[in-house]
């Protein structure tokens, strides 16, 4: 068990640009989320998958977001022209949840904090 | 959208002193769950409690539920200074026919040596 592993670490970027972050994780693991992080809040959450399917979007900010997980596998988090408002800590998260029931545990990985100038 | 609400919002003991932290929620839960983040870094996952159960162990953490307040408490004993970090309480949020985790903004403790 490796733990969630979420590339880069940090990003800055110019203001307009375009980002993506990668999310790796725990093997077994079959629900991914995204969560985004200001300072001295909690973490919000942007979007889900089971497997591969992306079963919620409708709480990612807004058209410039947008999240992928081809295989089932790793995801990705794009956010097309980057505004000075998107500087945030991005969290990933995964867990194992079996049919019918409601109580998961979540495993983070350690964010991507973005900085855009 | 349903989130947990902490209180305090800031929280500063000494070694050794307790320390407690409440959790707030709207609506009804299936369970809720507590969380710890050290600064900048991800969250770690400390304990879930269930909606039908009323009080969790786990080493020097208690944490209570009290569905009737729709409340919670996470009861930190003999604290030390790696204790210092922010608490989470994260309920479950229907969205996309699924429950999400949902947290509230946190309890900042700091744990003086």
């Amino acid at each position: 068990d490796t733990g969630v592993s979420q590339d880069p670490r940090h990003k800055i970027t110019k203001r307009g640009q375009n980002v993506t972050f990668r999310c790796d994780p725990i093997s077994e693991h079959n629900r991914l989320y995204w969560y985004r992080q200001t300072l001295g809040q909690g973490p919000e959450f942007l979007t889900y998958f089971q497997n591969e399917a992306q079963l919620e979007k409708s709480r990612l900010l807004s058209d410039r977001f947008s999240a992928e997980r081809p295989k089932g596998s790793f995801s990705t988090l794009e956010i097309q022209r980057t505004e000075q408002g998107d500087s945030a800590m991005y969290l990933c998260a995964s867990s194992r949840v079996s049919t019918g029931t409601t109580n998961e545990k979540l495993f983070f990985g350690s964010g991507t904090q973005l900085s855009v100038l | 959208s349903q989130q947990g609400e902490e209180d305090p919002q800031a929280l500063s003991i000494q070694e050794g002193e307790n320390a407690t932290m409440n959790c707030s929620y709207k609506t009804s839960i299936n369970n809720l769950q507590w969380y710890r983040q050290n600064s900048g870094r991800g969250l770690v996952h400390l304990i879930l409690i269930r909606s039908n159960e009323r009080e969790k162990h786990s080493g020097r953490l208690r944490v209570t539920l009290d569905t009737s307040k729709k409340s919670s408490s996470l009861l930190i004993t003999a604290s030390r200074a790696a204790d210092t970090a922010s608490y989470f309480c994260a309920t479950d949020a229907v969205s996309g026919g699924s429950y999400i985790p949902t947290f509230g903004r946190g309890t900042s403790l700091i744990v003086h040596p």
